[in-house]
């Protein structure tokens, strides 16, 4: 069975601080890993990671894929409160599917 | 800015009506979806299209129907409303083909609210 993993689930850390979100998947024929960032409406596309060890960056957000080990990393340093949201982690599959983790809720507290 | 259009933003309705929720794209997408989530909730995929004249059932089960007569258009059908459906309602569309998947790009959803 496809699925994608996500963790933590939730998470409230300090402004400036450094997180990391996890992503784990198992799916048939993997494509492409993705990484939004929900606020109050709809998800907004923060990455999109197609090959191993090669790190995407903006600004504070970094994400890098491991495709040996099945999972990828999201990094955001020197956090704000702005950055309080649901992250979601998405696979696309050869088969043209998409699956989503649960997400992960990040807190920063000022 | 958002190239994919939903309305309504809110609505709220009583037991037992119909209600069609829009879905625009002007990007020209091939592939559109339909996802419920409930607050704080993950999404879960309830509709999907390939193209015109194709669509199919997601991985959860709704008593929704949807259809695809114009590639930009897709369109949510409840034929009566019940207050379990209450829930946000999020769509999506991306672009078809090439060896890695295009990202999908979200509305900014309609959250419904059944009385």
């Amino acid at each position: 069975e496809d699925k994608v993993v996500q963790s933590p689930l939730s998470l409230v850390v300090h402004e400036g601080d450094t997180v990391t979100l996890n992503c784990s998947y198992e799916v048939t024929n993997f494509r492409s890993l993705l990484w939004y960032k929900q606020e109050k409406k709809a998800p907004t596309f923060l990455f999109m990671l197609t090959s191993s060890g090669i790190e995407k960056k903006s600004g504070r957000l970094s994400s890098i894929l491991d495709k040996k080990e099945l999972f990828s990393i999201l990094n955001i340093t020197a956090t704000q409160t702005g950055d309080s949201a649901i992250y979601l982690c998405a696979v696309t599959t050869g088969a043209n599917n998409l699956f989503f983790g649960t997400g992960t809720r990040l807190t920063v507290i000022p | 800015e958002a190239d994919i259009y939903q309305t309504p933003r809110y609505l709220v309705i009583g037991t037992g009506k119909k209600i069609t929720l829009e879905c625009s794209q002007t990007m020209g997408h091939d592939k559109m979806y339909w996802y419920q989530q409930d607050p704080g909730m993950e999404l879960h995929l309830i509709h999907y299209s390939y193209g015109v004249n194709s669509t199919e059932k997601g991985d959860l089960s709704s008593e929704s129907t949807v259809s695809r007569i114009r590639t930009e258009h897709f369109p949510l059908t409840l034929e009566s409303a019940r207050p379990s459906h209450t829930s946000q309602y999020l769509c999506a569309s991306r672009k078809q083909g090439g060896a890695y998947n295009s990202p999908l790009h979200f509305g900014n959803g309609t959250r419904l609210t059944v009385t």
